[in-house]
């Protein structure tokens, strides 16, 4: 079947430390993939996106690539701030269904001064 | 631009009392409405999705509906409510202009059920 699967957290980071958040998926087909951002008590926001093998996402410093031959779109960040605290989410949709979103259970980051 | 909405932003219910969970898009037409649950700490599960007006896929049995009898309009309901139904209730919305569109989520309602 189709899923993604994120590395536990939480990570704990001091600030202007790198960050690395691991994803690999497994899915029918050639999924596009995403990574989503949940600040405290609020919804999920898109913070980047990549729809093909080798694709490099890339927003606010942050940044993931396509890796086909890995199954994987790791999110990094090569110096993190107090403000990137959040739970950060991978998702996949694959061509036969685009109706439907499939979502890693989330990983905790904490970015202490 | 588009924007989604939700309400109210917190709730708070008896067991066994009913519920209306209502979300609104605006700046887009006959988009895919979701509806998704997220317990505390813990990741997102997919309760409803509609792909059209009147189109209600469930994803989970539970005491739980969605009916969404407008293009831009998506509401959960319950009739009596069970404690383990506490939770952040997510509501997301999805364009189908091209096929690998992201989903874009409302503010979220906290519910919690005493």
């Amino acid at each position: 079947g189709n899923s993604v699967t994120q590395m536990e957290g939480p990570v704990t980071l001091s600030e202007e430390a790198f960050l690395t958040i691991n994803c690999t998926y497994t899915a029918t087909g050639y999924p596009s993939l995403f990574w989503y951002v949940q600040y405290p008590g609020e919804g999920l926001q898109l913070l980047l996106k990549a729809t093909k093998a080798d694709d490099k996402g890339s927003n606010k410093g942050f940044e993931a690539t396509y890796r086909k031959e890995t199954t994987s779109f790791h999110l990094e960040k090569g110096s993190v701030q107090v403000s990137d605290s959040a739970v950060y989410f991978c998702a996949l949709i694959i061509p036969i269904n685009f109706n439907k979103f499939y979502f890693g259970s989330g990983t905790k980051l904490n970015v202490k001064p | 631009s588009q924007t989604i909405h939700q309400w109210p932003a917190t709730l708070v219910q008896p067991v066994g009392s009913p519920l209306s969970l209502e979300c609104t898009v605006e700046g887009t037409s006959n988009p895919n409405l979701y509806w998704y649950r997220q317990a505390a700490g813990r990741g997102l599960q997919l309760l409803f999705y509609s792909v059209g007006i009147g189109q209600i896929s469930s994803e989970v049995p539970q005491n739980l509906s969605a009916s969404r009898p407008q293009d831009r309009q998506f509401i959960l309901s319950s009739k009596k409510l069970l404690l383990s139904d506490s939770g952040f209730y997510l509501c997301a919305w999805r364009g189908k202009e091209y096929s690998n569109q992201p989903q874009h989520f409302g503010d979220g309602t906290r519910l919690s059920i005493l």
